[in-house]
């Protein structure tokens, strides 16, 4: 079975643009969850998404959003893009959003900004 | 609110010997999982093992277990006979467990490096 993919792997944005990363789950997997990953904060989470509904959202301004297709598929976008929003972003997906279930990460998008 | 420790920044350890990683937490939730991630140096996060608050038993993986002390809310990794690709960042993660609704989210601790020495 296929794992967790992202794209793109890496990117390089300018200050004041926008992004659109992608993250496509194990198949039969219907949670999604974003985290962000920084030297200085560490691993932060963004928002979990199931069916299509965000389910959870974490403490980041509203420049951070998501959402999540039929198909499980995931995008997280950020708009007006800031220097501190550089970051490696990891998507996870899981089976289903209550009890005891792991989440398998993907290998994260490296987000540089300049 | 929800709390995980790690204070081990880094760790040393001689190849095929044990080591035992850190890990406190913090919850007022009786229901929670907790678990350990490798991050290797190419960024992905990989799922080495997971207890839950009302198992009886420590979790064990292959070579990977888990002393968990739930009194004294500390759930330390063991990893036995180390090898030269056990060197990776290790994250200590929980969640609350909520078995009617959404699972909630993972909050990680801060990490701790290992290095295997050969």
């Amino acid at each position: 079975k296929a794992g967790v993919t992202q794209t793109p792997r890496y990117l390089i944005k300018t200050r004041g643009q926008q992004v659109t990363l992608s993250c496509s789950p194990i198949s039969g997997h219907r949670s999604v969850s974003w985290y962000q990953q920084t030297p200085g904060q560490g691993l932060q989470f963004l928002f979990e998404y199931f069916s299509e509904t965000q389910r959870n959202k974490g403490n980041f301004p509203g420049r951070f959003s998501g959402r999540q297709f039929s198909n499980s598929r995931s995008e997280m976008n950020v708009s007006t893009l800031e220097l501190g929003d550089s970051a490696l972003y990891l998507c996870a997906s899981s089976p289903w959003t209550s009890g005891r279930s792991e989440q398998y990460f993907g290998p994260g998008t490296r987000l540089t900004v300049t | 609110a929800q709390k995980i420790t790690q204070t081990q920044p880094g760790m040393f350890v001689q190849e095929k010997e044990a080591v035992t990683l850190d890990c406190t937490y913090d919850t007022s939730d009786p229901s929670y999982g907790l678990f350990w991630y490798k991050q290797p140096s190419s960024g992905e996060m990989i799922f080495l093992i997971y207890q839950g608050s009302y198992d009886q038993q420590n979790a064990t993986e292959g070579r990977y277990s888990l002393n968990f002390q739930k009194a004294r809310k500390s759930a330390n990794l063991v990893i036995s006979a180390s090898q030269l690709g056990d060197s990776a960042m290790y994250f200590c993660a929980m969640r609350e467990e909520d078995y009617g609704g959404s699972q909630g989210n993972l909050i990680f601790g801060k990490g701790t490096k290992l290095s295997v020495k050969p």
